[in-house]
């Protein structure tokens, strides 16, 4: 159990919906990450927040938005649901202070766009 | 975005057998770090690099932190089933994202 938390594990909805991804990082972790993972690709970097700040954007896109709220847990929305959004999204947390930095990520939420 | 070249892309070995991935940037990275993923789970962090030259092992895994810090490698002595997985790279620069390798699938054969 790496500590980090997500919800819901599962997911289905349909085209044109509108979904809602909880992340609740490390006890102590300030940096929050969010990734889709498509069925047999590789970790896409979404979005970073610091301590309820984006740090830094990769390949997110505009019908996706994220926030990290003061009590450090963050949300990933995803809007006008495409069937191509069906993917696994991970939630990654990371102390980013100091030398050690290692990131550890959640269970994933499963998602399906029917 | 940026991704980091991780090679084999995927390997078939025989349990018992070492096993040897690597992964190669063109940037420099101040934290290198090994993952494994099994299928429909999240990546389990395996080993943690974070100087130049640094050997680190855990159990039969051993990485090292390249000295031009633009690379990594993982070797795993003696596999067994239970390796069977995807590997993952990543690199950090201070204070911003992680840059993810392609991963390495590994069968093992029994």
């Amino acid at each position: 159990d790496s500590g980090v938390t997500q919800t819901p594990k599962h997911l289905i909805t349909a085209t044109g919906q509108r979904v809602t991804l909880r992340c609740s990082p490390r006890s102590g972790d300030l940096s929050v990450y969010w990734y889709q993972q498509s069925l047999d690709q590789g970790l896409q970097f979404l979005i970073q927040y610091y301590n309820g700040e984006e740090r830094a954007k990769g390949n997110i896109l505009e019908r996706f938005s994220a926030q990290q709220f003061p009590d450090l847990h963050s949300e990933l929305n995803l809007s006008s649901l495409e069937l191509g959004d069906s993917a696994l999204y991970f939630c990654a947390s990371s102390v980013l202070s100091g030398t050690y930095n290692e990131q550890f990520f959640g269970p994933g939420t499963r998602l399906t766009v029917l | 975005g940026q991704q980091l070249n991780q090679s084999p892309q995927s390997m078939f070995i025989q349990e018992g057998e070492d096993v040897s991935m690597n992964c190669t940037s063109s940037s420099i990275f101040n934290t290198w770090l090994w993952y494994k993923q099994d299928p429909g789970e999240g990546p389990v962090l395996l080993i943690a690099l974070y100087k130049a030259g640094e050997l680190t092992s855990n159990g039969r895994l051993t990485a090292q932190f390249g000295i031009t810090r633009k690379d990594s490698f993982l070797n795993i002595s003696a596999s067994i089933p239970s390796d069977v997985g995807i590997y993952f790279c990543a690199g950090q620069r201070t204070g911003n994202q992680f840059y993810f390798g392609t991963g390495t699938s590994l069968t093992v054969i029994p």
